[in-house]
């Protein structure tokens, strides 16, 4: 039982080049998020998807777009690198928004240099 | 809009001392609580949850309650060990709103032989 994988673990960008960062999930749960966890800080949103062909902007979305073709997997796509992206990226998953459903399960996460 | 303020770390205690780290929210709705635990070079993983005022989460040890009067949901536990040595983050989500989820900033715990 995987739960959420990510994948690369770690990647360096120069600036203004581009990628993708995968997530799939095997639980078969209709939410998907996408966090990033800068030094000492809590995470933040920036993108979330509650089904397949349904995603939404959270609090920081500038400079990322996502897609959710599948269930499973929802990549997020970094256009234009910037030094500001740096950061840790964390996908994770629920089941649903209420009660006994949001629980979150995370990936191991994605660590992403701008140089 | 919803907020979490956690104590401030880091916090550094000796095996076997009581842990409390603070957490108090701010929501518009009836969030539910979390208590997210993350090991170094790992990702997130839940400790303990609540979903209604004066639920209490435990597990291993761990225990929060769901304070609605003083908008709250300090964690705690009994006698830490070299293990639970982690950075801990309080969260909430809002049920009506997937989107709507907000972390505090983390308490970075050690414990010391």
């Amino acid at each position: 039982n995987a739960g959420v994988t990510q994948t690369p673990k770690f990647r360096i960008l120069k600036i203004g080049q581009s990628m993708t960062l995968q997530c799939t999930q095997d639980m078969n749960h209709n939410y998907m998020y996408w966090y990033r966890q800068d030094p000492g800080m809590g995470l933040k949103l920036i993108y979330y998807s509650v089904g397949a062909g349904i995603t939404d902007k959270g609090e920081v979305p500038n400079g990322y777009n996502v897609s959710r073709s599948t269930t499973e997997d929802f990549p997020l796509r970094l256009e234009l690198a910037a030094p500001s992206q740096t950061s840790v990226y964390f996908c994770a998953s629920s089941r649903g928004q209420f009660s006994g459903a949001n629980v979150l399960t995370f990936g191991a996460g994605s660590r992403l240099t701008v140089l | 809009g919803n907020s979490v303020t956690q104590m401030e770390g880091p916090v550094t205690l000796s095996e076997e001392a009581f842990l409390t780290i603070n957490c108090t929210y701010t929501a518009t709705g009836y969030p539910s609580l979390f208590w997210y635990v993350q090991y170094p070079g790992e990702g997130l993983q839940l400790l303990l949850k609540a979903t209604k005022a004066d639920d209490k989460g435990s597990n291993k040890g761990f225990e929060a309650t769901y304070r609605k009067e003083t908008t709250s949901f300090h964690l705690e536990k009994g006698s830490v060990q070299v293990s639970d040595s982690a950075v801990y983050f309080c969260a909430l989500i809002e049920g009506a709103n997937a989107g709507k989820s907000t972390f505090g900033d983390g308490t970075t715990l050690t414990v010391k032989p």
